[in-house]
């Protein structure tokens, strides 16, 4: 099975704040995606890679950034954290005939 | 974009019981899967079913694609069963999944 793993459960910071959350697969799969879960808007795409250094905007991309260095791992960047930030984060990994695979998510919050 | 609706938003069932959850979507679809959101937050994969019929254990679901709906059928429910199911479609080089807004499934004891 694939393995997505999250580096955080849970994460508290203060506004201002560069905040990095980092997601690791295992399955050599050369697509990845960063989504946040908010209540009453559901999942939405913020970005995602489709191969090393490449990436693409999703549906709201702004106040984030990304970065993919080696094929397993892809972070999540919030520059300057707001509170408007706080939310479930999800990365996923999916495959041509296999489906999108989600991590076990990062509920951060800013103060 | 395409447009996922799932039925019904809220559903409590005794310990036991079965239920049948229904996705509707707008257009042909590449991919569609069911997830199950545990009461952590972490969505956990179902089934991949694009079409046809799939079973595991107490789940199974089924898509007709040519009608742009799939069901998932949980039977003997349990507690642990409760969280939210949603569906979730992508198409062809859209590089996004689309979610419905999910069911919110109950197993009282």
């Amino acid at each position: 099975d694939v393995k997505v793993t999250q580096s955080s459960r849970y994460l508290v910071k203060r506004t201002g704040e560069k905040v990095f959350l980092e997601c690791v697969q295992d399955m050599d799969h050369e697509n990845m995606f960063w989504y946040r879960q908010d209540p009453g808007l559901g999942l939405r795409l913020i970005y995602f890679s489709y191969d090393v250094k490449m990436k693409e905007k999703g549906d709201i991309p702004e106040g984030y950034s990304v970065s993919r260095e080696k094929k397993e791992r892809f972070s999540l960047i919030l520059e300057s954290a707001s509170t408007n930030q706080t939310s479930m984060y999800l990365c996923a990994t999916n495959r041509v005939a296999y489906g999108y695979t989600f991590g076990s998510g990062t509920r951060l919050t800013v103060v | 974009g395409i447009q996922v609706e799932q039925s019904p938003p809220d559903l409590i069932l005794q310990e036991g019981a079965n239920s049948t959850l229904r996705c509707n979507f707008s257009d042909s679809v590449n991919n569609l899967q069911w997830f199950h959101q545990n009461p952590w937050g972490q969505l956990i994969n179902l089934f991949y079913i694009p079409s046809g019929t799939k079973q595991n254990g107490r789940l199974s679901a089924t898509t007709v694609a040519t009608e742009r709906y799939s069901l998932l059928y949980i039977s003997s429910s349990q507690t642990t069963d409760s969280g939210v199911y949603f569906c979730a479609v992508d198409q062809t080089g859209a590089n996004n999944l689309f979610f419905g807004t999910g069911t919110r499934l109950t197993v009282i004891p």
